[in-house]
């Protein structure tokens, strides 16, 4: 298996614009989370989707940031307008089965976004 | 909010010897997890240990759990350059699906 996939890698983008951060997890698995992680924060988790369904999205930080899952292969994380505070590495990860479960995370290589 | 706390923030060893890390948290967990992080690169899954279990292998890795102290800590015997990394502890509190993250142990193994 490929792993979890992201893209894009790097993302520079001007105050203002929209950003579209996508996700391919891992076939089979049916928990698929977004985190962020700053030197400032550590990881923080934005959103956590089963079986396609948004379960938690408290941690979005407001309502600029939307996720969605439209099937099991695939999830995009939109940030409009971005703003400088929005730089950050974007992680997504998946597992198998229903959270809490005694599993672990696997994650992408992250999206690293830079708003100028 | 980060329920893992790791201690020391930093660590510098010798190639050859052991490297130990160590993680606190507040609340009741279901299992706690160590990742390790290359320098601009995604988390890897290193280890998962129940809260029913108190200690664990994996190769040059062990984990032990100490509920009663809200405590893990990570053993990297006979370390390599390789081993240099970010590492992290995470847990998922009982009755909850989060995984929270400490703010990790910088590990750097010098040849």
């Amino acid at each position: 298996d490929a792993g979890v996939i992201q893209s894009p890698r790097h993302e520079v983008t001007e105050m203002g614009q929209e950003v579209t951060l996508r996700c391919k997890p891992i076939s089979g698995h049916n928990s698929l989370f977004w985190y962020r992680q700053t030197m400032m924060r550590g990881l923080e988790l934005l959103i956590y989707f089963n079986n396609n369904v948004p379960i938690d999205d408290s941690g979005m930080p407001e309502d600029r940031f939307s996720a969605k899952m439209p099937n099991a292969s695939f999830s995009t994380l939109k940030i409009q307008p971005s703003e400088p505070r929005d730089s950050a590495v974007y992680f997504c990860a998946s597992r198998p089965g229903q959270a809490p479960g005694n599993y672990g995370y696997t994650f992408g290589s992250g999206t690293r976004l830079t708003v100028v | 909010s980060q329920q893992g706390e790791e201690d020391p923030q930093a660590l510098s060893i010798q190639e050859g010897e052991n490297a130990t890390m160590n993680c606190s948290y507040k609340t009741s967990i279901n299992n706690l997890q160590w990742y390790r992080q290359n320098s601009g690169r995604g988390l890897v899954h290193l280890i998962l240990i129940r809260s029913n279990e108190r200690e664990k292998h994996s190769g040059r890795l062990r984990v032990t759990l100490d509920t009663s102290k809200k405590s893990s800590s990570l053993l990297i015997t006979a370390s390599r350059a390789a081993d240099t990394a970010s590492y992290f502890c995470a847990t998922i509190g009982a009755g909850s699906y989060q995984l929270t993250f400490g703010k990790g142990t910088k590990l750097s193994v010098i040849p």
